[in-house]
């Protein structure tokens, strides 16, 4: 069965640094894209990043860019997200998200599977 | 990138009852939606992709339609374990935005 399985979240103060891992089983981890989605406290989903499954491009929500770094290993079927520069609004569970389908370079997929989520508290 | 509306913002409704969620895009997306159901304290589930295809295991009280802007999720008989957030989103273009979610509660 699909599991996907972040860790990495804690308490840190702003301008402070955080990387996140997300580690996948259950499926052919190499074969499919991942996305980090978060939701703040109370909130709705907010899209951050995506790499598809050869990790040849990164795409990023325009609240992270240049700050965060979506990066994966696929010989150790593991999903980062470094995180740099922290602000307080950027205070969220964090979740990692599956492609549906496979070998999709862009966005035309949906996401079939997520994890348990992660929360990273920016505060001083 | 594009906007995802959904209406209403929550709603009181009781089981057994037929509900709809409706979802708007500031532009066309095609098909390329999805419905999501969030309970508290967990991650979102798929529900409906390519706007009306119900995700494998999903109970079939569910349907969603619509193509281009406007799009609707659909309930048929409102059964206990339901009572949750929905959210939209789509997978068009990328930021793979969402709507702001619909909290559906117990009346």
């Amino acid at each position: 069965q699909v599991q996907l399985v972040e860790s990495g979240g804690g308490v840190v103060q702003p301008g402070g640094s955080l990387r996140l891992s997300c580690a996948a089983s259950g499926f052919t981890f190499s074969s499919y894209g991942m996305h980090w989605v978060r939701q703040a406290p109370g909130k709705g989903l907010e899209w951050v990043a995506f790499i598809p499954y050869d990790g040849s491009n990164k795409y990023y929500a325009d609240s992270v860019k240049g700050r965060f770094t979506i990066s994966r290993d696929n010989s150790k079927n593991t999903l980062y997200l470094q995180m740099n520069s922290l602000r307080a609004e950027d205070t969220a569970v964090y979740y990692c998200a599956k492609d549906a389908h496979p070998y999709y370079y862009g966005s035309e997929t949906p996401f079939d599977y997520w994890g348990q989520g992660t929360l990273v508290t920016v505060s001083s | 990138a594009i906007r995802m509306t959904q209406s209403p913002s929550s709603f009181s409704a009781s089981t057994g009852d037929r509900v709809t969620i409706t979802c708007r895009a500031s532009q066309g997306i095609s098909s390329y939606l999805a419905w999501y159901q969030q309970k508290p304290g967990k991650a979102p589930k798929l529900l409906i992709y390519a706007a009306s295809t119900l995700q494998s295991g999903v109970p079939s009280r569910f349907s969603g339609s619509g193509s281009g802007t406007d799009f609707t999720l659909t309930i048929s008989c409102l059964q206990s374990e339901d009572f949750a957030t929905y959210y939209c989103q789509q997978y068009y273009s990328s930021p793979h935005t969402f709507g702001g979610g619909t909290k559906v509660e117990i009346k």
